[in-house]
């Protein structure tokens, strides 16, 4: 069964800031990582986090709680650029796998 | 930036045709992937290669096959196209240490087969 989940889409406006959320099912976890996509474009890496806590990045965050299973990846003062598609992925039996992704739609 | 390069990025070819789809990376990475998506779709790994002579099939069960002979060279094969296999293909390829999750993607090639 999928490894990971996450909302299929959220909408929020510029300026505001979003949470983007992801669970996770593995029996062995090295980390969570996050990874942005535009329409017609490839996936380009933006964070990981291997320990539990916040992990800042401009105006990109990433959280992860391995007690939970759970991570989430905070976008701040939100740019109309940042429209796209964010997707976990973890390693998986040494193979990296993805969520099926979380298309954010940025409203003016 | 990431230097992964993947040809051709646009391929519409008829049905029954054998092609290849290329895959290079100058990073010097052991482990390289080939995922399929639709747009606007989850990523599915189809196959991955742990390095030279290693290569196993991912999750998504595919018609195509890939060949690892050099490290920096990953093509991936349809001997015998259909519709069904239109859909983008993406390279990825990753330093390969213990439980890493950052790879970096090639442009892709966007396969429609007529």
């Amino acid at each position: 069964g999928q490894s990971l989940e996450q909302p299929s889409e959220v909408t929020a406006v510029e300026g505001a800031i979003v949470q983007i959320n992801c669970t996770y099912q593995t029996s062995g976890f090295y980390g969570l990582s996050w990874y942005q996509q535009h329409d017609g474009g490839a996936p380009t890496f933006l964070s990981y986090n291997a320990l539990d806590g916040l992990e800042e990045t401009g105006r990109f965050s990433s959280f992860l709680s391995r007690s939970d299973s759970y991570g989430y990846l905070l976008l701040q003062e939100l740019q109309m650029k940042d429209s796209a598609s964010y997707f976990c992925a973890m390693n998986r039996d040494d193979k990296i796998i993805f969520g099926k992704g979380t298309r954010l739609h940025i409203l003016p | 930036e990431a230097d992964i390069y993947q040809t051709p990025r646009y391929l519409v070819i008829g049905t029954g045709k054998k092609i290849t789809l290329e895959c290079s990376q100058t990073m010097g990475h052991d482990k390289m992937y080939w995922y399929q998506q639709d747009p606007g779709m989850e990523l599915h790994l189809i196959h991955y290669s742990y390095g030279v002579n290693s290569t196993e099939k991912g999750d998504l069960s595919s018609e195509s096959t890939v060949s690892r002979i050099r490290t920096e060279h990953f093509p991936l094969t349809l001997e015998s196209a259909r519709p069904s296999h239109t859909s983008q293909y993406l390279c990825a390829s990753s330093e390969g240490g213990t439980g890493d999750t950052e790879a970096f993607f090639g442009q892709g090639t966007r396969l429609t087969v007529v």
